[in-house]
């Protein structure tokens, strides 16, 4: 069966350090991924996804970037973090297939000091 | 706009007690439809998923929910709560085209359970 890990599950950072988060899926090949944020009391907004090896789009201007080295590993980061990048980070999978659901992880809690 | 929309950020009902949950969206054609849940510090997990075909879907836990083209909704319902459906509920719709599939969440359903 599909499986999808992230980590670290809590992150406590200073302004203006970097940031690197990943996520690994098993038992797929070839998925789609996304990064989420998730805002205190607030819902989802998407934040990167990629269909491939080194492809990556981005939904919106932000102080983050996302690559994908590995067919399964996507890796969230920032140079210099601020704090307004405080929140729950999510990675979800999806196979290839215009029915397909989003399976996630279960986050990455993200607090800028 | 392609919209999906939930009118209640939160709602509280008794154990055992029935519920439904309001999930619209905005799309010039239909879409595919999904309810997830988050319990507090966790990811969010599938429900149940609509794609075409019979308009009444059954998840799991219980949860069913019918999809009405003419209203543009997908409401989620349960017969009877338990106080472990306490959590935050997302609708969501696929109303992307092409290769990577995208979705777009309503802003969630809070769910408050009272003994």
């Amino acid at each position: 069966s599909q499986t999808i890990h992230q980590w670290p599950a809590t992150l406590v950072q200073p302004v203006g350090s970097p940031l690197s988060l990943e996520c690994t899926v098993e038992g797929t090949s070839n998925p789609n991924l996304y990064w989420y944020r998730q805002a205190a009391g607030r819902g989802l907004q998407l934040l990167f996804y990629s269909v491939g090896i080194g492809q990556i789009s981005s939904e919106v201007p932000q102080n983050l970037s996302a690559s994908r080295p590995q067919d399964r590993q996507f890796i969230l980061s920032s140079k210099k973090l601020l704090l307004s990048d405080s929140g729950f980070y999510l990675c979800a999978w999806t196979n290839r297939g215009s029915n397909q659901p989003q399976h996630f992880g279960d986050g990455t809690r993200l607090s800028i000091l | 706009a392609q919209s999906v929309t939930q009118p209640d950020i939160h709602i509280t009902v008794s154990e055992g007690a029935s519920l439904e949950l309001r999930c619209n969206y905005s799309y010039g054609a239909t879409p595919y439809l999904f309810w997830y849940v988050q319990s507090p510090g966790q990811g969010l997990q599938l429900l149940l998923k609509y794609f075409s075909g019979d308009t009444l879907v059954q998840g799991i836990k219980g949860f069913e929910a019918e999809f009405k083209r003419s209203q543009s909704s997908f409401n989620l319902r349960k017969p009877s709560v338990h106080w472990s459906d306490a959590a935050e509920y997302f609708c969501a719709a696929d109303l992307s085209s092409g290769s990577a599939r995208q979705l777009t969440f309503g802003s969630g359903t809070q769910l408050t359970v009272l003994p």
